[in-house]
């Protein structure tokens, strides 16, 4: 069984801020990990995945997370981010399954 | 080229009452599946299609939900009789064949229970 915890489920950051958030997984086998993004009445959107390889994963819109197996988490960073990037994230990982598993989302919110 | 698209958007309806959310995937994807979010928790996995095939279900919550994916194309999932914990937002995603193909998600449907 495999479970994924997102540690914050609120962030407030101020514009030109970095921020991060946080994803930690748990699983008896390897994982491939992901984060996805939902704006508001729209589906989840990719942002990035780790499959294998260089554990600095660059995704869209100036994402980047980066996988740490020996403390099983992939947190999710940007080094400046805008009021457009207000929505919900969650880290998602799955196995030979094809089916996700997700966090419980974290909300982040940009200030102006 | 289309996304996933899912129907209705809202629905609300009364205890008891039966309620079916319709998924068209993406055009040529043989992979679709089902997830569920009740309020504030995370998004949980329901089902999986192969084409019209049901791959895994083993998310699904009771027998009060029926899904079918008729032809291999779009997809419908019944709850009956619903329960005031069903509320929640269904979402639909699509992937195509590999295994690491991305899964490209609908907008979600709001199943409102009172």
């Amino acid at each position: 069984a495999q479970s994924v915890t997102q540690l914050d489920s609120q962030v407030p950051v101020f514009e030109e801020a970095p921020v991060e958030l946080r994803c930690n997984y748990s699983s008896s086998v390897s994982v491939y990990l992901f984060w996805y993004v939902q704006y508001p009445n729209q589906g989840l959107q990719l942002l990035l995945k780790y499959l294998s390889g260089s554990t600095l994963v660059k995704g869209i819109n100036g994402f980047e997370a980066e996988f740490n197996k020996s403390q099983t988490s992939f947190h999710l960073r940007k080094p400046s981010v805008h009021i457009s990037d207000t929505a919900e994230y969650f880290c998602a990982v799955r196995s030979s399954a094809r089916q996700l598993t997700f966090g419980s989302g974290t909300q982040l919110t940009v200030l102006p | 080229e289309a996304g996933v698209t899912q129907f209705p958007s809202h629905s609300v309806i009364e205890k008891g009452q039966t309620v079916t959310l319709r998924c068209d995937p993406i055009s040529g994807h043989d992979n679709l599946y089902w997830y569920r979010r009740v309020m504030g928790k995370e998004i949980k996995f329901l089902l999986h299609f192969v084409k019209e095939s049901k791959q895994d279900e083993s998310g699904m919550p009771n027998n009060r939900f029926l899904a079918e994916r008729t032809g291999g194309t779009y997809s419908t999932l019944k709850v009956q009789p619903a329960e005031l914990e069903d509320s929640g937002v269904y979402f639909c995603a699509s992937s195509q064949a590999a295994l690491m193909d991305e899964q490209f998600f609908g907008p979600g449907t709001r199943l409102t229970v009172l």
